[in-house]
């Protein structure tokens, strides 16, 4: 089955302990980025990956880096959580063909984090 | 991208069609519509999209005026898990290095419950 998984789904934990959410897929897609969802304020984008080694900044990409060795996994690291941070996570990936996008986007599950 | 309008909630009784509109008098000649739904939150979901023609796949139905200026979407026999925050996304396709390339926007959409 085509799927976008990430783990964890729930995480509650502590202002500057390191943690790292992880994105995998299983349809070879290029694309890939994360989201992060408040209320209010919709889903905002915080880093993509155009293909393997290739990442570049969202809207909100302060706090959080990114990395993208394989081609199916594109994890989520949070070097030194806050409190702002809380938020619901998705991560998405997507075919490309060439360098044109296609917008049939498929996401995660979400990862609820709660940083205390 | 070009701005959509939505009504804000909807009521669809079940096994009934669900007619979802969406308003996009802006929308430029290269740009498709995308649908795409969240059910409470879970990862936001593709449905379907289309350029000029109408559209039809084993979720729904896209029906795109002629003058393109509007769209709807048909859940032909809505089910109690139809219930969800539908959201109609214009935009054309995206090349690699734009900065929009990939990020969806996701508006207010129209939360559709369905309803015994």
């Amino acid at each position: 089955e085509a799927q976008v998984t990430q783990n964890p789904r729930y995480l509650i934990t502590v202002t500057g302990k390191k943690l790292t959410v992880t994105c995998s897929q299983n349809m070879n897609h290029e694309y890939m980025s994360w989201y992060r969802q408040d209320p209010g304020l919709g889903l905002r984008q915080i880093y993509y990956s155009m293909n393997v080694e290739v990442t570049d900044k969202g809207d909100v990409p302060e706090g959080y880096k990114v990395s993208r060795k394989e081609k199916r996994n594109f994890p989520l690291i949070l070097e030194s959580p806050s409190p702002n941070q809380t938020s619901l996570y998705f991560c998405a990936s997507s075919f490309s063909s060439g360098r044109i996008l296609t917008d049939t986007q498929y996401f995660g599950p979400g990862t609820r984090l709660t940083v205390l | 991208d070009a701005k959509t309008t939505q009504p804000p909630s909807m009521d669809c009784a079940e096994g009934r069609a669900a007619n979802l509109p969406c308003n996009h008098s802006t929308i430029s000649g290269n740009e498709y519509v995308y649908w795409y739904r969240q059910i409470h939150s879970q990862g936001p979901q593709y449905i379907i999209h289309g350029l000029k023609n109408n559209e039809t796949n084993e979720m729904a139905s896209l029906i795109i005026t002629e003058d393109r200026k509007s769209s709807t979407l048909i859940l032909p026999h809505a089910t109690l898990r139809d219930t969800a925050v539908y959201y109609c996304i214009v935009r054309a396709l995206t090349n690699a290095g734009g900065t929009s390339y990939g990020k969806l926007t996701f508006g207010q959409g129209t939360i559709l419950t369905v309803h015994p």
